[in-house]
C-alpha cells in the first residue's frame, strides 16, 4: 500500500541533544512538508519541499533542520537550539505544482522532552 | 484576521442531526479548499474536497464553498458518534510559486449518543 511512514512514534529528548525523526513516502509524491501540532492548535509549517535537493523555510523553521537527498525521504532534525520541542510532528506529501491536490500526511512522531 | 479562521467549538448535536462546520479565510485568489477529520492523538484525514462554487456531497458528507464570501462549510448528515473530532479546514493559496496550504485552528465536533 502507498503511504508515508513516520518513525519513531514517540520520541525523548535530553537536554541539549538533536534528535531525527523520519519521514518516508512511497506515494511519487515531489512534495514533502513539516509541520507542528500543539494541543489545541492548527499546523503550524515548520519547512517544506517541492523537489529534491531543494528545500524552504515554513512559518516556524526555527531551531529545526531538514535535508532531502532523495524523493521519498524528508528527516527532520529538532536541535538543541528548539526550547520548547514538546509538540506532535507531522509530516505530508502532495503532487507538487498543482493547487488543487491535497496533502497526505504520516501517523505522526509525539516528541517529549525528558 | 487569521488567514483561516474556524470557530473552535466544541459543537454539540444529537446523533441523527446534521452538524454544520464552517470556516472562512482572507486569500481572495484561493483556489482549493480542503476539509480533514482528525481523531484525538491521530493524524489529520482528508474527507472533502472542493474547488468551485456550490456543493460536493459524498455519502453523508457535503462541501459548500462561497468565493465571494471566502466562506466553505461542511455540512454532516444523520451525525453518529463515530463522526466525534476536530474538523480541520484548509485552504491552499499560491504564494511566490509555491502551493501554500493553511489550516484553520479546528473545529471539535461531539455528537451525543
Amino acid at each position: 500500500d502507498g503511504g508515508i511512514t513516520q518513525s519513531p512514534k514517540y520520541l525523548f529528548r535530553k537536554e541539549g541533544q538533536n534528535v531525527t525523526l523520519s519521514c518516508e513516502q512511497n506515494l511519487n509524491h515531489d512534495a514533502m512538508y513539516w509541520y507542528r501540532q500543539d494541543p489545541g492548535q492548527g499546523l503550524r509549517l515548520i519547512y517544506y519541499s517541492q523537489i529534491v535537493n531543494d528545500f524552504q523555510k515554513g512559518d516556524i523553521a526555527e531551531g529545526y533542520s531538514v535535508s532531502r537527498e532523495k524523493k521519498e525521504s524528508f528527516p527532520l532534525t529538532v536541535t538543541s537550539a528548539q526550547k520548547n520541542p514538546t509538540a506532535f510532528y507531522l509530516c505530508a506529501s502532495s503532487i507538487a505544482g498543482r493547487s488543487n491536490q491535497p496533502q497526505h500526511f504520516g501517523d505522526g512522531t509525539r516528541l517529549s522532552i525528558l | 484576521q487569521k488567514e483561516v479562521e474556524q470557530n473552535s467549538g466544541p459543537l454539540s448535536v444529537p446523533e441523527g442531526a446534521i452538524a454544520s462546520l464552517n470556516c472562512t479565510y482572507s486569500d481572495r485568489g484561493s483556489q482549493s479548499f480542503f476539509w480533514y477529520r482528525q481523531y484525538s492523538g491521530k493524524s489529520p484525514e482528508l474527507i472533502m474536497s472542493i474547488y468551485s462554487n456550490g456543493d460536493k456531497e459524498d455519502g453523508r458528507f457535503t462541501a459548500q464553498l462561497n468565493k465571494a464570501s471566502q466562506y466553505v462549510s461542511l455540512l454532516i448528515r444523520d451525525s453518529q458518534p463515530s463522526d466525534s473530532a476536530t474538523y480541520l479546514c484548509a485552504v491552499n493559496m499560491r504564494r511566490r510559486g509555491y502551493q501554500k496550504v493553511t489550516f484553520g485552528t479546528g473545529t471539535k465536533l461531539q455528537v451525543i449518543p
